[in-house]
């Protein structure tokens, strides 16, 4: 298993310019979410994802736009970037075992975004 | 708001001592505590911690979660230059069957040889 892949590794955009960082795994959860970590922050929420068709809003969502419409991709997309979104991001998968309770989750390797 | 707390931001130690890492949290809904290390890239998963009293154990590395006083910390013992990382702590508040996991700024710890 590759896990969970990001693509790409780094990227520079300029403001207002859009992209789309993407996100696959290939371990079958259900589960998926995309992080934005800053400098000497901790991991921040922006989008998760319970199963194909169904997204919902983290703590940090604005700006940031997703779809799942495979259980492998979770694509993030940002339409107007801004400095404020110069960040790591992170994309990461689980699989929920109804009545287990939690579950750990598997990180990708991360993206490097710049916006000047 | 949910709230984990880590402490401390940072700390440096000679290779062979103890560390000790600490997280507090205040949840609505606490479901369990989870333990990662990041070096360069990624988190990596430790442990996951769900009752009072418990210690989770791996090699050098343990663990231990008190649900009365609301935090858990992370051992290290006999301290080697691989485990320098960020060390992160998140807990799962889950109110509504929906996963959500708040984190800790994490604590920077550096082994010196």
């Amino acid at each position: 298993n590759a896990g969970v892949t990001q693509t790409p590794k780094f990227r520079i955009l300029k403001i207002g310019q859009s992209m789309t960082l993407q996100c696959t795994q290939d371990m079958n959860h259900n589960y998926m979410y995309w992080y934005r970590q800053d400098p000497g922050m901790g991991l921040k929420l922006i989008y998760y994802s319970v199963g194909a068709g169904i997204t919902d809003k983290g703590e940090v969502p604005n700006g940031y736009n997703v779809s799942r419409s495979t259980t492998e991709d979770f694509p993030l997309r940002l339409e107007l970037a801004a400095p404020s979104q110069t960040s790591v991001y992170f994309c990461a998968s689980s699989y929920y075992y109804e009545g287990r309770g939690s579950y750990e989750q598997y990180f990708g390797p991360g993206t490097r975004l710049t916006v000047t | 708001e949910d709230k984990v707390v880590q402490s401390p931001l940072s700390l440096v130690v000679h290779e062979g001592d103890t560390v000790t890492l600490n997280c507090s949290y205040e949840v609505t809904n606490f479901r369990s505590l989870l333990w990662y290390k990041q070096e360069k890239k990624a988190p990596t998963f430790l442990f996951m911690l769900t009752s009072s009293g418990i210690e989770k154990k791996s090699g050098r590395l343990s663990s231990i979660l008190d649900k009365k006083e609301l935090f858990s910390i992370l051992n290290i013992t006999a301290t080697q230059t691989g485990d320098s990382a960020i060390y992160l702590c998140a807990v799962d508040s889950n109110p509504f069957g929906n996963e959500k996991l708040t984190f800790g700024t994490g604590t920077r710890l550096t082994i010196i040889p």
